[in-house]
Formats: structure tokens, sequence, C-alpha cells
């Protein structure tokens, strides 16, 4: 079975440091897709990123960047110089490309960015 | 394009009461999703569809009901709700085996009292 976890539940810091969200997921496939998603306040989900499972090299875009490491099975966030409008749950979701495509999903990181 | 959309953004029902959420899509995506998203629980699969006419149980599908009789809709059902049902309901589509990427509805949130 799948499964996707996020052992942050909450993370709070004060606005300019650097964080990171934590993913750690299980799959027998050899081939897989992994997600963020972030839902800010408002309620709807916004698309991060997606990473094919052979493609291990780090992603940058501005002050976030992703970190896959398929020996630990992690693919972690990192926000540099957090801003309060990074406040928001943040999802981590594994997709199998078997089947429907379905998603898996972690619990969640409840960030909260303070002025 | 509105992408997906999702009626109704708000409802509360009364226990025993059904209702039907509607999705719509208009990317002419395969496939089509229904997730609950529960606080401390992430999003959960309830059911989900790989073609018009086709429908399948998600990890969470008891007191459930989905029906795709057209491609770009996707309908979920509650025939007698409950105060477990209380959630925030996701709609999803996504294109077979293109980016992957599910694009999701802006979500309707359900209170059952």
């Amino acid at each position: 079975a799948q499964k996707v976890t996020q052992a942050q539940t909450e993370i709070s810091v004060v606005e300019k440091e650097d964080v990171t969200l934590d993913c750690v997921y299980e799959t027998r496939d050899t081939t897989y897709y992994l997600f963020w998603y972030k839902q800010p306040p408002s309620g709807e989900l916004v698309f991060l990123i997606r990473r094919n499972s052979f493609d291990e090299q780090n992603e940058i875009s501005g002050r976030y960047s992703w970190n896959f490491q398929k020996s630990t099975s992690s693919f972690n966030f990192t926000i540099t110089a957090s801003q309060v409008v990074d406040s928001a749950v943040y999802f981590c979701a594994l997709c199998s490309l078997q089947g429907a495509q379905k998603l898996v999903f972690g619990q969640g990181t409840r960030l909260t960015i303070n002025p | 394009n509105a992408g997906v959309t999702q009626t109704p953004k708000f409802r509360v029902l009364k226990t025993g009461q059904s209702m039907t959420l509607l999705c719509a899509q208009d990317m002419n995506h395969e496939y089509m999703y229904w997730y609950r998203q529960d606080p401390g629980m992430g999003l959960r699969l309830i059911h989900y569809s790989v073609g018009e006419g086709t429908t399948a149980k998600g990890e969470v599908p008891d007191g459930y009901n989905v029906s795709r009789l057209k491609k770009q809709n996707f309908l979920l059902g509650l025939e007698s709700a409950a105060p477990s049902q209380t959630s925030v309901y996701f709609c999803a589509s996504a294109s077979q085996g293109f980016s992957y990427e599910q694009y999701f509805g802006p979500g309707t949130r359900l209170t059952v009292t």
C-alpha cells in the first residue's frame, strides 16, 4: 500500500527564517510522481511542483526548493526567507502511474509565518 | 476556461437528508475524483472515474454514491447524511497519462447537523 507521512503537524516561525517541511513516502512502484500542494486560508489547493521518480535533481523556484532523495524515500520542501504570505497548509502527495493515477496525500503541515 | 467548478460552495444539511454535489470540468479530462478533507487527515479519496459511465470506490466510499453520465460531469450523492460526513469536499480531474497532475475545484463545505 502507498503511504505519505508528514510528521510535522504544525510549524511556526518568524518572518525571514528558513523552514523545511518534511515528506516521507512508501510505495512498491518503481515509477511514480510526487507532488506538493499549498492550501492558503482561502481554502483552494494550489499546485506547487511535480517530480518524477526518475528525476532526483533538486529544484529551485524563487524562494522555494525541493530535495528529492529516493534512497530515503523523502521529498522535502524548503522555503527560504519566509514571508507572511507563505502561511498555509502544505500537502505532499504520491501518484502511482498505474491504474487511475490516484493521489495519496499526507496529513498536511500547517505553516504559520509570524511578522 | 473555467477549469474545475463545484456546486454548491456551502451547504448545511440535517441528519438523514440527501443531496448531490456537482463537479464539472471543461478540460476534456478522462479521469475525475472526489475527495474529502478532514482536519489532520489530509485529503482522502471517496470515489473516482476513469471515463464516462464508469466509477470506482476509493479509500472512504461508505455513505456516498457517484455517477458520471457525461464526461465533463461527476456527481457525488449523499443518500442519508450523517454528522460524520461534515467535511470539505474537493473534486479533481486529470488527463490520462499526460502530466499526472490533478486539477482541483474550489471545494464544497458541507455541515451535517
